[in-house]
């Protein structure tokens, strides 16, 4: 059973404005999410991450927030820039296991 | 410059012949991991080793070994490789504190068709 959920296959947004890309998970034990973004034919590259304790994290455009108690996990980038058009995953750890979401791919308009 | 090398990026083979994908890291990681990328189901992890000689299975391991003989190298068996795990195979490592891990660095990837 999925644990990490991304439930948009695919978001379009024009440039400039946000982005908001989303992910549920339902373990509670996780303590630990990130983001990752990958372009085609290469590896998925680290892009922010939070711990359980906090609730926002901040890096230059990007932003995640995490909501405990709806178990629901969010990326904002602002604004949105058409490299930013990717595949972005979510994903959360327990400790020594990460679980990954199905990924959620970002079309920027220029 | 850090990173994580599999290798091949390309394999190409037929049904029961058995194969190893390679993966090295120079960042001196304790934990090393394989996942799998298939449409619509995301990254799903295969094998990990939290260090030299300790491995445990993740989610979809059935068809799959590792070894962790050295810390650097983490190399995928495929014994008998069967259609069904044609996927693009990831490797990666991390940093591992006695608090958790922490991010992960992901390897090139292995686009992988068994005929």
């Amino acid at each position: 059973d999925q644990q990490v959920k991304q439930n948009s296959p695919s978001l379009s947004v024009q440039e400039g404005r946000i982005s908001i890309l989303n992910c549920d998970y339902t373990n509670s034990m996780f303590d630990y999410f990130l983001w990752y973004k990958k372009y085609p034919a290469e590896g998925p590259t680290f892009l922010i991450s939070i711990s359980s304790i906090k609730d926002k994290n901040e890096d230059g455009r990007f932003t995640v927030f995490l909501n405990k108690s709806a178990k629901h996990l969010s990326l904002h980038i602002v604004p949105s820039q058409p490299g930013d058009s990717a595949v972005y995953f979510c994903a959360a750890s327990t400790g020594n296991q990460f679980y990954f979401g199905t990924g959620t791919s970002l079309t920027v308009i220029p | 410059e850090a990173q994580v090398t599999q290798n091949p990026r390309y394999l190409i083979t037929v049904t029961g012949k058995k194969l190893t994908v390679t993966c090295s890291q120079n960042m001196n990681h304790e934990y090393m991991s394989w996942y799998r990328q298939d449409p619509g189901l995301g990254l799903r992890q295969i094998y990990y080793s939290m260090n030299v000689e300790v491995t445990d299975k993740g989610d979809v391991p059935e068809g799959y070994k590792v070894s962790r003989k050295e810390k650097r190298n983490f190399p995928l068996i495929l014994e008998s490789p069967s259609p069904n795990q044609t996927s693009l195979y990831f490797c990666a490592s991390s940093l591992f504190w006695g608090g958790g891990l922490e991010k992960l660095f992901f390897g090139s990837g292995t686009q992988l068709s068994v005929l």
